[in-house]
């Protein structure tokens, strides 16, 4: 059975504290690894699809990467604005289950 | 461009109501169409995907049956809605090819009273 595994489950930084977010998975037919970003009251918004490992992909104080087990999103500098709960999702087939998400709180 | 509409916003039903929420993509063809539930201060739940018309999988056995009447047109639905079933409700449709993305829809607020 599929499973996907997010650590932390509620992170709580300092503005500039840079860390790490864990993405872990058993899935079969593993083609790649999606990470979201959720708002409150808000549907997820894109921010990488990643395919192979040692992939890495940057977008502003966000660079996710990728191996063949686990997927971390590294959050470099964080401001308050990044504040939100960060989810990931193995690509498989055709099912999509995402894990429970980390939830990060940047403090001013 | 693909756009995603999902409807309504806002939802208060009683128990015992039936619910019908629809959601249509305009803009592509041949989607994987998916619906999530996400119950308060947590994640998402896969509830139903489709990879065609007429084609559901299920993923959690409850009170919740999706339909896939046409291609970009994807219905959740209960016959008699229970407490459990309150969440936020997301439709999402995904984008094949090389540069894979899921696309969300805004989310319909489900309160079973």
């Amino acid at each position: 059975e599929d499973q996907v595994t997010q650590s932390p489950e509620a992170l709580r930084l300092q503005e500039g504290e840079s860390s790490s977010l864990n993405c872990s998975y058993t899935v079969s037919g593993l083609r790649g690894l999606f990470w979201y970003r959720q708002d409150p009251g808000k549907g997820p918004e894109f921010l990488f699809t990643l395919y192979s490992a040692g992939e890495e992909k940057e977008k502003e104080r966000l660079k996710a990467t990728l191996t063949k087990k686990e997927s971390f999103l590294h959050i470099t500098a964080p401001k308050p604005e990044d504040s939100a709960t960060y989810l990931c999702a193995p690509l498989g087939d055709y099912k999509l289950s995402f894990g429970a998400g980390t939830t990060v709180t940047v403090r001013a | 461009s693909q756009t995603i509409h999902q409807w309504p916003a806002t939802l208060v039903q009683p128990v015992g109501s039936p619910l019908s929420l629809e959601c249509t993509v305009e803009g592509t063809s041949n989607p994987n169409l998916y619906w999530y539930r996400q119950a308060a201060g947590r994640g998402l739940q896969l509830l139903f995907y489709s990879v065609g018309i007429g084609q559901i999988s299920s993923e959690v056995p409850q009170n919740l049956s999706a339909s896939r009447p046409q291609d970009r047109q994807f219905i959740l639905s209960s016959k008699k809605l229970l407490l459990s079933d309150s969440g936020f409700y997301l439709c999402a449709w995904k984008q094949s090819a090389t540069n894979e993305k899921l696309f969300f829809g805004s989310g319909t607020q489900l309160s079973v009273l």
